[in-house]
């Protein structure tokens, strides 16, 4: 299965600022996902980001506020944008594989905005 | 957004013991899979299953897709502590047209030596 690195693993940011989060894959992989899992909650799907276009946001979830690139097809960001307390959370990346039905987990990043 | 419907909450059981946990949607999937999170980590896929009925093990651990496409269970067999952990299914609904994945709730796993 693929392997993911995550960056920055963990960061505490003031309010008002805004983090980017880079998910490294170390080969082609067919979809790249965000998600965000906040405290002791399951995982909820921010976005499908896609590959040379506007990443496709799930209900509740806006562009403005998280805005995603995927500039190939082993590398994407998730930007927070204008933090609050409120988006302390994990937030996770993943991928589906070529020619596989495995989903795979970065190690998340986990934020802190204080 | 969507969520699976997972039971139990949580587990605490002592070393040894068998475990059963399991998932129902209002929605048919045609991928069901469950995945492991250890803290500070993110979740590990343990057992992927495709086709209704499926019966699949990977070392102690078995899980089966439900004949009718909603549904799906996780059965560990004679615990050890590193079994400990959070446990979820994910399901990807038919005839969606997409590739996203649906979680469930969660099941948090304590297991007592």
């Amino acid at each position: 299965s693929a392997v993911i690195s995550q960056k920055p693993s963990r960061d505490i940011c003031q309010r008002g600022t805004s983090l980017t989060i880079q998910c490294q894959v170390d080969s082609q992989v067919t979809m790249m996902f965000w998600y965000r899992q906040q405290p002791g909650q399951s995982l909820t799907l921010i976005a499908t980001a896609n590959q040379g276009s506007e990443a496709t946001y799930e209900s509740g979830f806006v562009i403005d506020k998280f805005p995603i690139s995927r500039p190939n097809l082993t590398f994407s960001t998730l930007t927070v944008s204008n933090m609050s307390p409120e988006d302390s959370s994990i937030y996770l990346c993943s991928v589906l594989g070529q020619g596989s039905y495995g989903y795979t987990f970065g190690s998340g990043t986990r934020l802190t905005v204080v | 957004g969507q969520q699976l419907n997972q039971s139990p909450q949580s587990m605490f059981i002592q070393e040894g013991e068998d475990v059963s946990m399991n998932c129902t949607s209002s929605s048919i999937f045609n991928t069901w899979l469950w995945y492991k999170q250890d803290p500070g980590e993110g979740p590990v896929l343990l057992i992927a299953l495709y086709k209704a009925g499926e019966l699949t093990s990977n070392g102690r651990l078995t899980a089966q897709f439900g004949i009718t496409r909603k549904d799906s269970f996780l059965n560990i067999s004679a615990s050890i502590p590193s079994d400990v952990g959070i446990y979820f299914c994910a399901g990807r609904e038919l005839n969606t047209g997409f590739q996203k994945l649906v979680f469930g709730t969660g099941t948090r796993l304590l297991v007592s030596p």
